[in-house]
This record gives C-alpha cells, sequence and structure tokens, in this order.
C-alpha cells in the first residue's frame, strides 16, 4: 500500500519567514495530493492541493509543488503569520479514494 | 454552508461497553470516510463507503468494529466490547468522489474508555 513521510515533525519560524514542509510518497498510481491544516482540537481542513498533472499550484500565501518523478511534493508557506501555527497534514491518493497521510508537522509562528 | 455532522462530540464509556458514534455526510456527497486519530498513530483511515457500499476496511479490526451506512444521510461506526486502547477522536469525512476529490471533515467523536 500507500506510504507517506513528512518532514520536519516540528517547525519553528519568525513571523514573516517562510516555512517549508516536505512529503514523499511511495505508489506511483498516487494522483491527488492535498494538505490539511488542524488547529489544537478542531477538524483537519483542506488548504491547498494538487494533482499529478500539475507542478504547482498557488493560492495567496501559501503554494504546492509535486515532483511526479521524485514521488515528492511539499508545501510552502510564505510571510508566516502568527494564526499559521497549527498541525499540518500531508496526504496521497488514487482518485477519491483513500487517503494516506503524513505524521503531520507541528509549525509554530513566533511573533 | 454545508458541513459533516458527527454524534456525539464526546464519549466517555467503560471498558467492555459498546460504543456507536454516528456521521451525516453533507447532503449529495456519496464518498463517506470513517478516520482514527491519536498521538501515537496519527490519522489512519478505519473503513470507507462509496453509494453505500464498503470499499475498503481493512484498516479496522474485525473483530470489534462495525461501519455501515444504513442510508445516504448516515454513516455509523461500532465497537463492540470498547477497549481502552480504542481512545482517539473518530473523524467522519464526506466527499463527492468524482471529479471533485476533496474530502470534507466532521468534527469528530473524541472517545475516552476508562
Amino acid at each position: 500500500g500507500e506510504n507517506v513521510e513528512q518532514h520536519p515533525s516540528t517547525l519553528s519560524v519568525q513571523e514573516g519567514d517562510s516555512a517549508v514542509i516536505k512529503c514523499t510518497y511511495s505508489d506511483s498510481a498516487s494522483n491527488y495530493f492535498p494538505w490539511y491544516k488542524q488547529e489544537l482540537g478542531k477538524r483537519p481542513q483542506l488548504i491547498i492541493d494538487i494533482r499529478s498533472n500539475v507542478g504547482e499550484k498557488k493560492d495567496q500565501r501559501i503554494a504546492v509543488t509535486l515532483n511526479k518523478t521524485a514521488k515528492h511534493f511539499s508545501l510552502h508557506i510564505t510571510e508566516t503569520q502568527p494564526e499559521d501555527s497549527a498541525v499540518y497534514f500531508c496526504a496521497a491518493r488514487v482518485n477519491a479514494g483513500k487517503s494516506t497521510f503524513g505524521d503531520g508537522t507541528t509549525l509554530t509562528v513566533k511573533p | 454552508d454545508a458541513r459533516v455532522t458527527q454524534t456525539p462530540r464526546h464519549k466517555v464509556t467503560e471498558m467492555g461497553q459498546e460504543v456507536t458514534m454516528r456521521c451525516q455526510p453533507i447532503l449529495g456527497h456519496n464518498t463517506v470516510f470513517w478516520y482514527r486519530q491519536t498521538m501515537m498513530q496519527g490519522l489512519e483511515l478505519l473503513a470507507y463507503f462509496r453509494n453505500r457500499a464498503p470499499l475498503d476496511d481493512s484498516g479496522m479490526p474485525k473483530d470489534r468494529f462495525s461501519a455501515e451506512m444504513p442510508d445516504a444521510t448516515l454513516a455509523t461506526l461500532k465497537i463492540q466490547p470498547s477497549e481502552p486502547r480504542d481512545s482517539a477522536v473518530y473523524f467522519c469525512a464526506s466527499g463527492l468522489g468524482t471529479g471533485n476529490y476533496e474530502q470534507y471533515f466532521g468534527p469528530g467523536t473524541r472517545l475516552t474508555v476508562t
């Protein structure tokens, strides 16, 4: 089955700096890669996603890049703000089927 | 603003008791997922359904867990008998299944088994 590895497990940045979280996956059939943000005690919420026919996608301060050959994808957050502090999960999926999640990255943005 | 709903939000029970968790997917969504989240194991898929039919329940301990969709508006996850190691947050998520791949999570049921 699919295996997703996520790094780093914790990340601390100063407000205004950039944050990068990386994930690798093992199943070449995976073609959909969402990223979720989960605040303490809340549900995971989709913040951005990318399909395998696209190399990069941006939404304001958030971007995701995908390298299908190397089987890795990354989340980039620019101009970080304290409200970006949360746990971020990557996932890999084949179409609309089951997701395999990474173990999560706890991002702390220090004011 | 359509959302996935889950009940109960919190459940404390004693070991050996039956636990039933319910999920109402977003109207029109035909794919429903059950996940378990713990500090040690992260987010694990337990089971998922499409058009009410179970597609994969390989992540679920079959001897004590069961998942069903009695109708398109209700999914249930049962644990019988419950054990302390079942303590976790159980999330339900729903999606459209085709074309749009997004999954929308419910608020979760926090289960504590003593």
